[in-house]
């Protein structure tokens, strides 16, 4: 167990749809990173967040949307949802935006 | 562009076999490379290589990172079935204050008993 923790566990949207995901990070470290992971890849880095602040982006489109709150936990909101969505988004929390980041057990999201 | 490629894509060993999973990468200014396992959900943190040649090693797992030939490897010795997972290797470029990874594909291993 890393004390990552994420909501919910499964969800189920159809396409056109919006969704936010959660995530609370370990006591103590206060950056928060997104990846989605479709089935059969390895996770893809959407963006990351220190301080409440975005701290760099991967190659995902504007609709992929985040938060991050003074407690350091995160959101990651997906707008105008598509079926090529679907994925498990894993966050990962790390203290300081230059240390190892441990995962979350992720939220499996479907897209019909 | 950054890239991490992990070999075999997948394997089927017999418990006690020793099995070595390889990762080779192509990344501008390098800062690390780490290993995770990933069985169900969560990856689960196994290594973070930043020197070459300074080999890692918990318990009967072990890694070596090659910032010259740019690939690393990760040896399970005495292979058990609860090794069985997916093992996957990423890359963090230095690149402003952002310490994202770069993953590859995954090696999915099987131990049969």
């Amino acid at each position: 167990e890393t004390g990552v923790t994420q909501s919910p566990t499964h969800l189920i949207k159809t396409r056109g749809q919006q969704v936010t995901l959660r995530c609370s990070s370990q006591s103590g470290h206060n950056t928060v990173s997104w990846y989605q992971q479709a089935l059969g890849q390895g996770p893809q880095f959407i963006f990351q967040y220190y301080r409440e602040e975005e701290n760099g982006r991967g190659n995902f489109p504007p609709r992929f949307s985040g938060l991050q709150f003074p407690n350091y936990s995160s959101e990651l909101n997906v707008n105008a949802l598509e079926l090529d969505d679907s994925a498990l988004y894993l966050c990962a929390s790390s203290p300081t935006s230059e240390e190892t980041q441990y995962f979350g057990p992720g939220t499996r999201l479907l897209v019909l | 562009e950054d890239k991490v490629v992990q070999s075999p894509l997948s394997l089927v060993v017999h418990e006690g076999d020793t099995v070595t999973l390889n990762c080779s990468y192509e990344v501008t200014n390098f800062r690390s490379l780490l290993w995770y396992k990933q069985e169900k959900k969560a990856p689960t943190f196994l290594f973070m290589l930043t020197s070459s040649g300074i080999e890692k090693k918990s318990g009967r797992l072990s890694s070596i990172l090659d910032k010259k030939e740019l690939f690393s490897i990760l040896n399970i010795t005495a292979t058990q079935t609860g090794d069985s997972a997916v093992y996957l290797c990423a890359v963090e470029p230095l690149r402003g204050a952002t310490n994202k990874l770069i993953f590859g594909t995954g090696t999915l291993l099987a131990v049969q008993p």
